[in-house]
């Protein structure tokens, strides 16, 4: 199976910061890499997939890039609704593997 | 609009079964795959299995196979996952998720809580 490797696993930040999540896999998964962000009792919400296409409605502040083993999500500024705890997943094959999830909260 | 309901919570004693159902709606049923993925109290993502709705083929996560199937019903676009032997670390929210490589469409989540 292949591992997926969040950092951190939580941070601070304050409103309107750059926030840059990590998520490493233990094999080269080309570019088969998707985002979520999960809100409490929420279902997660598709971000941005095969690692740098935003989903439809996701505002731009939040980027990705990465390819093979490193990727990152970026959030140029901080809402107030952002938030919440971000997952990275691989679809490269079977099974689908998720990060642990990085949880951001506020400073 | 697209959108995936699932059926409600669910109370269990170890060693019994569950099914949840997953309903589709607002798409072409047989177009997209969906997976199941749970999240245990406090816990991260964890992926189930997959059917693909066109074909009926199946994969699942290995540390469930034997105790986890996933059928469909293409009649009325509905996806079920049977989960069987329950176990008290089974207590989970369960969702079910249009899966396109990404999941962009996901249920509202099921709880199934296993206690004796």
């Amino acid at each position: 199976d292949i591992q997926m490797t969040q950092s951190p696993s939580s941070l601070s930040a304050s409103v309107g910061d750059r926030v840059t999540i990590t998520c490493r896999a233990s094999q080269s998964i080309n570019t088969y890499l998707t985002w979520y962000q999960q809100k409490p009792g929420k279902a997660p919400k598709l971000l941005l997939f095969t690692a740098s296409s935003l989903q439809t409605g996701v505002p731009s502040r939040f980027s990705g890039s990465g390819s093979g083993t490193d990727f990152t999500l970026t959030i140029s500024s901080l809402q107030p609704e952002d938030f919440a705890t971000y997952y990275c997943q691989q679809s490269y094959n079977t099974p689908r593997t998720f990060g642990q999830g990085t949880r951001v909260e506020i400073k | 609009q697209v959108q995936l309901v699932q059926s409600g919570a669910e109370v269990k004693k170890p060693g019994a079964s569950v099914k949840v159902s997953c309903k589709a709606s607002g798409y072409t049923f047989s177009n997209y795959g969906i997976s199941w993925v749970r999240q245990a109290p406090g816990q991260g993502l964890e992926w189930m299995g997959w059917i693909g709705a066109y074909n009926g083929n199946t994969n699942y996560a290995q540390k469930l196979q034997g105790r986890v199937t996933v059928t469909t019903d293409t009649s009325t676009s509905t996806v079920y996952m049977e989960l069987r032997s329950l176990r008290s670390d089974d207590t989970a929210v369960y969702y079910c998720a249009r899966d396109r490589g990404a999941m962009d469409v996901w249920g509202q989540g099921t709880t199934v809580t296993v206690s004796s």
